[in-house]
């Protein structure tokens, strides 16, 4: 069965670096997202992404955050200077269609950050 | 406002058992979908209910759905300890299909 795929599984890093991480959708699926799950708590909404320009973000989707689909298959989160309150698994999505199918959204196995 | 809070937070059964879990929310859905998440692992999707429909089965897991109470209930029959995890449910709004809003989740725990 097709799944969504993510890269690093775990990185660890400096307060105040970059970090880019990397997800290849499932590969007939239009619509893209970034999930992050901060340790004990909820998942929550980060962004979605549709025909290569954001759709919808959250308050948490400052301007730290940026997302691009730089060729035909991935699809990136990057977070310009990390936080210690980034430490968190961040999941990526992605989903073919919405309206009167039902909009099945389907998550890869996550990257854990640890920022120190 | 919160959608998708689950209840129990926790469940402990046997091997055997039936598992109930429920899941409410607040305001008007396209859909609502429930998810499993293995400790520190991916969430997996299980099953994803119309707010149309009052009631979809999948193999041992039956969902159904009430919009007049906005609430949504998981059985998993005949568990086995393989189904140790947290579900969740997520629940979309009505005005846009993008966005999951997730519960905290019921983390149920099977014993052989």
């Amino acid at each position: 069965e097709p799944e969504v795929t993510q890269t690093p599984s775990h990185q660890v890093t400096q307060m105040g670096q970059e970090v880019i991480l990397r997800c290849v959708p499932i590969s007939n699926h239009l619509y893209f997202y970034w999930y992050r799950q901060i340790l004990g708590q909820k998942v929550e909404f980060l962004v979605s992404f549709y025909n290569n320009e954001i759709s919808e973000k959250s308050e948490i989707f400052d301007d730290q955050f940026s997302v691009e689909r730089p060729d035909g298959s991935n699809f990136t989160l990057k977070i310009r200077s990390t936080k210690l309150e980034d430490s968190a698994m961040y999941f990526c999505a992605s989903s073919v269609e919405v309206e009167l199918s039902g909009n099945t959204i389907y998550f890869g196995e996550g990257s854990w950050l640890t920022v120190v | 406002s919160q959608q998708g809070e689950e209840d129990p937070q926790a469940l402990s059964i046997q091997e055997g058992e039936n598992a109930t879990m429920n899941c409410s929310y607040k305001t008007s859905i396209n859909n609502l979908q429930w998810y499993r998440q293995n400790s520190g692992r991916g969430l997996v999707h299980l099953i994803l209910i119309r707010s149309n429909e009052r009631e979809k089965h999948s193999g041992r897991l039956r969902v159904t759905l009430d919009t007049s109470k906005k609430s949504s209930s998981l059985l998993i029959t005949a568990s086995r300890a393989a189904d140790t995890a947290s579900y969740f449910c997520a629940t979309d709004a009505e005005r846009g299909y993008n966005k999951l809003i997730f519960g905290a989740g019921t983390r149920l725990a099977v014993h052989p």
